[in-house]
């Protein structure tokens, strides 16, 4: 079975630093770019990054809100993906899902999310 | 920046035929594939439709997507309307064909 569980969330005061991760299983994690995307309590989904495979040398894409902030990171022999998360903004709280790309286009599937509260 | 718009909310009647809109800001929403999510309460999203066009497995036939160019804009169709399929719809795709773009999400109510 194809699963990704994120975990790592919780609640962290403004300004302080968190890391996330996302433990694949069930798929050739290697294979395969991987995203993060959030979701703010009762708002919509906002795609936060995404890293490339080892054959696209690993780079990485940001959204502008996260950007120099957060940092993308994947261990493909963990087959594990991180999220370090720096600069915590009170808009930052949020749930995030990891997810992987299938054809560089699409989501499938989704990790089941793990929330992550800024406040003081 | 390229955005994609929904409709903040649609309802219709269990066995009728709802559409939902996502458009494009700028540039050619066919340039790039569009995609689209279905999240019940408390889930995460699952895809329904992925390159403009095509169903996962598992995804009943009553789930179909298509592209205006003329209109710039991509459109989720279900059929045949289920309580069931009462949820949350997203549709995405990418700008610069670098940067993932999600619209703000429509709540369909079936009732």
């Amino acid at each position: 079975e194809v699963q990704l569980v994120e975990s790592g969330g919780g609640l962290v005061q403004p300004g302080g630093s968190l890391r996330l991760s996302c433990a694949a299983s069930g798929f050739t994690f290697s294979d395969h770019y991987m995203d993060w995307v959030r979701q703010a309590p009762g708002k919509g989904l906002e795609w936060v990054g995404r890293t490339r495979n080892k054959a696209n040398s690993y780079t990485t894409e940001y959204a502008a809100s996260v950007k120099g902030r957060f940092t993308i990171s994947r261990d493909d022999s963990k087959n594990s993906l991180y999220l370090q998360m720096n600069s915590l903004k009170t808009e930052d709280t949020a749930v995030y899902y990891c997810a992987r790309a299938l054809r560089d286009n699409w989501f499938d599937p989704w990790g089941q999310g793990t929330l992550v509260t800024v406040s003081s | 920046n390229f955005m994609l718009t929904q409709p903040h909310s649609v309802s219709e009647s269990p066995g009728k035929t709802v559409t939902i809109s996502c458009t494009g800001s700028s540039g050619s929403i066919a340039s790039n594939y569009v995609q689209w999510y279905q999240q019940r309460p408390g889930s995460a999203p699952t895809t329904v439709i992925y390159e403009d066009n095509q169903r996962p497995s598992g995804v009943p036939d009553r789930f179909s997507g298509s592209i205006d160019s003329s209109s710039n804009s991509a459109s989720l169709t279900i059929s045949g309307l289920k309580t069931e399929d009462e949820a949350d719809y997203y549709c995405q795709s990418y700008d610069s064909s670098i940067y993932v773009v999600f619209g703000g999400g429509t709540k369909l109510t079936v009732l």
